[in-house]
């Protein structure tokens, strides 16, 4: 089954601990990025990645790091969060330009 | 920059009751247009998409109409049901923005469906 995996689905952590939240798709697509949703802001793009290797910043990439070390693979790092960060977010993998986006089951983030 | 505006909700409805939910976009180009649909507790699924002017898009009942010259795109369903009850999302996808694969959302509509 095709799949965009996150993990894990809800965190709680303190300010200024690190932290990954990791996304894994198995359709072998080139082209994944990382969203946070919002009350009344929608979906917002923080990271995107064209391919292997290959990262570039979104609309809100402040506070976030990423790699993209294996195709399947797109980890999103927060260094030292920060409550500002508390949100939901979604794990996104496309075909190809101008497609259509697969996302993960979404991360709940509280940052205390 | 592109933007997608979209009705505020929530919006209930009755059973069986005709839904509109209103969405409007600014983009450079020619974008595709998609309604994404979020159930409690879930990621987003596709609902339905256009990639060109006239296209309709169309999926569970649900229908959406690419209208270049009002930039509307606009989600109707004739009859709703209770398991229709999700929050909604209409987003574009601009090929010159983002490496072509970003998408610009809008702020969502709730829509609850009651017996």
């Amino acid at each position: 089954e095709a799949q965009v995996t996150q993990n894990p689905r809800y965190l709680i952590t303190v300010t200024g601990k690190k932290l990954t939240v990791t996304c894994s798709q198995n359709m072998n697509h080139e082209y994944m990025s990382w969203y946070r949703q919002d009350p009344g802001l929608g979906l917002r793009q923080i990271y995107y990645s064209m391919n292997v290797e290959v990262t570039d910043k979104g609309d809100v990439p402040e506070g976030y790091k990423v790699s993209r070390k294996e195709k399947r693979n797109f980890p999103l790092i927060l260094e030292s969060p920060s409550p500002n960060q508390t949100s939901l977010y979604f794990c996104a993998t496309q075909t190809g330009v101008n497609t259509e986006a697969f996302f993960g089951q979404g991360t709940r983030l509280t940052v205390v | 920059g592109n933007s997608v505006t979209q009705m505020e909700g929530p919006v209930t409805l009755s059973e069986e009751a005709f839904l509109t939910i209103n969405c409007t976009y600014t983009a450079t180009g020619y974008p595709s247009l998609f309604w994404y649909v979020q159930y409690p507790g879930e990621g987003l699924q596709l609902l339905l998409k256009a990639t060109k002017a006239d296209d309709k898009g169309s999926n569970k009942g649900f229908e959406a109409t690419y209208r270049k010259e009002t930039t509307s795109f606009h989600l109707e369903k004739g009859s709703v049901q209770v398991s229709d009850s999700a929050v909604y999302f209409c987003a574009l996808s601009d090929p010159y923005t983002g490496g072509g694969n970003k998408l610009t959302f809008g702020t969502g509509t709730q829509l609850k469906v009651e017996l």
